[in-house]
């Protein structure tokens, strides 16, 4: 069974603090790497890709992927309470773009 | 029309009812989805469709039935649903064989059998 695992949270963290969402992943063959952002009643918008180890900048995201440990992260600079929201990460298993999802992590930006 | 749209963005539906969802993406894209999000749940995924060709189709009862009649459009149709049917319907597209192939989401229906 392929899996993506997620901390549920919530995640509380004051305004102006750095955020870090974690992800693992069971299938050592998985290629690509996608954080989502969900708001409550919304649908699922994409914020980052990756698919090489190491370190992508985006603004105030940064994704970080370990393929050796099957581990890749979201972290949130200068956390601002408009980033409260559920954060998924999918894992792109196979072939055709065939994600699975995590549960999603929530995240409370606290001013 | 930019994105993904999809429609109707809220639906009530009986058990004995017969309804369709729409989905049209502007992307210029060559892959589509449906997915099922339910509370506490992973997204699952539930139909892909490669060039208008179906290529996934994880187990999903027959009372749920895909239509992809070209590249721009998808249809879900229901019939006979049952109460834990009931969710959020997400259709996304990609454009496969280039890039990551990033998928983007519609805005959903949200479904409710009663």
């Amino acid at each position: 069974q392929k899996e993506v695992e997620q901390n549920s949270g919530p995640l509380s963290v004051p305004e102006g603090a750095i955020a870090s969402l974690n992800c693992t992943y069971s299938d050592r063959v998985s290629q690509s790497f996608f954080w989502y952002r969900q708001y409550s009643g919304k649908s699922p918008e994409l914020i980052m890709s990756i698919y090489s180890n190491g370190d992508k900048e985006d603004g105030r995201f940064t994704a970080q992927l370990n393929k050796a440990s099957q581990y890749v992260s979201l972290l949130i600079r200068d956390s601002q309470p408009s980033d409260s929201a559920t954060y998924l990460c999918a894992v792109n298993t196979g072939t055709a773009s065939k994600l699975t999802f995590g549960t999603g992590t929530r995240l409370q930006v606290t001013l | 029309e930019t994105g993904v749209t999809q429609t109707p963005r809220h639906l009530v539906m009986g058990m004995t009812n017969k309804k369709s969802l729409k989905c049209e993406q502007h992307l210029g894209h060559n892959a589509m989805y449906w997915y099922k999000q339910s509370a506490k749940k992973p997204l699952e995924l539930m139909f892909v469709y490669n060039f208008k060709e179906q290529t996934e189709n994880n187990s999903v009862p027959s009372r749920f039935s895909p239509e992809c009649p070209n590249s721009s459009h998808l249809f879900l149709h229901l019939h006979t649903l049952q109460p834990e049917d009931s969710a959020l319907y997400l259709c996304a597209s990609s454009q496969e064989g280039l890039g990551l192939g990033e998928q983007y989401f519609g805005p959903g229906t949200r479904l409710t059998v009663t």
